[in-house]
């Protein structure tokens, strides 16, 4: 299965953009790009997912490289309440060998200073 | 809407005890599915389904039994339970297993004595 890579933490002063990488170097075809997020003592929650195309909605933006073995979650203005674990996740909408196995990463620790 | 609802939201346990944690979706979901979380690790799959009656397993799924007998509901099994299963357990559902938005419950958390 394809894996993702994240920096274990980052920091960020409120109001200011926060750009979170990841790579993911043996990316397919057919697997889809999903960002996730964990507030403290909470479930995840979905932010964004992609193929190939940029995309855009009200919490995020998701830009992928042309080649796709990369993407970055960008925050266009921080606040307090975007402090949390955020989660780059490969599914493959193929199916195959990891169809169902949503697979968690450590994820990026994003700290957001006042 | 009330999503994906877990229960108990605690529970002390000691070991070789047995519990099932519920987990209920009110969105016609076929995919259900749980994690485990432990302290400063990401979420690990225990169990997954892709719709009623259709279970399998996932990364980490020793101890733990499932069953998906209707659409709702996909309990977690705790058949004896050991102190290395002392964890937060989430639910998370979805239109189909492999595209789309999950939805995940507040999580449960379970201390095993």
């Amino acid at each position: 299965d394809a894996k993702t890579t994240q920096p274990n933490s980052m920091e960020s002063n409120e109001e200011e953009p926060v750009h979170l990488p990841c790579n993911h170097s043996t990316i397919s075809g057919t697997d889809y790009i999903h960002w996730y997020r964990q507030l403290p003592s909470q479930g995840p929650e979905y932010v964004i997912h992609g193929l190939t195309s940029n995309v855009n909605n009200r919490m995020a933006s998701l830009a992928i490289a042309e080649d796709r073995k990369s993407s970055t979650l960008i925050l266009h203005r921080a606040t307090l309440r975007d402090a949390a674990v955020y989660y780059c996740i490969l599914r493959d909408i193929a199916g195959g060998t990891s169809y169902g196995k949503l697979t968690f990463g450590q994820g990026t620790i994003l700290t957001v200073h006042p | 809407n009330a999503g994906v609802t877990q229960t108990p939201k605690f529970q002390v346990l000691k070991t070789g005890q047995s519990m099932t944690l519920q987990c209920a979706q009110d969105m016609n979901h076929e995919y259900m599915s749980w994690y485990r979380q432990d302290p400063g690790m990401g979420l690990r799959l225990i169990h997954y389904s892709v719709g009623a009656g259709i279970t399998d397993q996932g990364e980490v799924p020793n101890g733990y039994n499932v069953s998906r007998s209707t659409t709702e509901d996909f309990p977690l099994r705790l058949l004896s339970a050991a102190p290395s299963q002392t964890s937060v357990y989430f639910c998370a559902s979805g239109l189909q297993a492999n595209t789309g938005e999950l939805f995940f419950g507040e999580g449960s958390r379970l201390t095993v004595l």
